[in-house]
């Protein structure tokens, strides 16, 4: 069956413009979460997703950052007003169940902000 | 606040020897599932084990086993027979309520 997929698999896009990344997770998963890593780093944990509701937006890293799930599928995340900073591999997972033993995830989108 | 620290930036394996990867949590909430992941050079992340707060026993999935020492909030990864294949970033990461935190990995380097 099919994964988790994302578009785009590359952005490049210019410091003040808006971007918008797409997940398409894994059919009947009700859990949907983002992450951002960074060259060299870890995961950092931005939002999760059950159903269509975010119960916890406090990981997003500032007030440019929103995301939104419609139809417990499809979620976006978008970018306001982009800064170098915010250049990152962006990943999306999903699960079958909120928090779920096990995430399955999909290739990123690395998004360079220049 | 939460905190998962790998103190192993690089590590190295004789192919079929076992490894062992260390991670520390630190947690307050006595309820919390603790993961590893895979991360090879093509980028995907790749889910490995999970370990419950409340599990007695230690997880195992095939080659893999979690030492879970829940007194030193420890949760190290035993790779055993190591395969050229796992060479990769191995990260090890916590779920609290609704919070997910990773740390920053051991690169894992199995050598012939």
């Amino acid at each position: 069956g099919a994964g988790v997929s994302q578009s785009p698999s590359n952005k490049v896009t210019e410091k003040g413009k808006d971007v918008e990344l797409r997940c398409d997770p894994i059919s009947g998963h009700t859990a949907l979460y983002w992450y951002r890593q960074s060259l060299g780093q870890g995961l950092e944990f931005l939002i999760y997703f059950q159903g269509n509701s975010a119960p916890d937006k406090s990981g997003l890293p500032s007030d440019r950052f929103s995301a939104e799930r419609t139809g417990g599928s499809v979620s976006t995340l978008t970018i306001q007003r982009t800064q170098q900073e915010d250049s990152a591999v962006y990943l999306c997972a999903s699960s079958p169940t909120f928090p779920g033993r096990e995430q399955y995830f999909g290739p990123g989108t690395r998004l360079t902000v220049t | 606040a939460q905190k998962i620290t790998q103190t192993q930036p690089g590590m190295f394996v004789q192919e079929k020897e076992a490894v062992t990867l260390d991670c520390t949590y630190d947690t307050s909430d006595p309820s919390y599932g603790l993961f590893w992941y895979k991360q090879p050079s093509s980028g995907e992340m790749i889910f490995l084990i999970y370990q419950g707060s409340y599990d007695q026993q230690n997880a195992t999935e095939g080659r893999y086993s979690l030492n879970f020492q829940k007194a030193r909030k420890s949760a190290n990864l035993v790779i055993s027979a190591s395969q050229l294949g796992d060479s990769a970033m191995y990260f090890c990461a916590a779920n609290t309520g609704n919070q997910f935190y990773f740390g920053t990995g051991t690169s894992l380097t199995v050598i012939p």
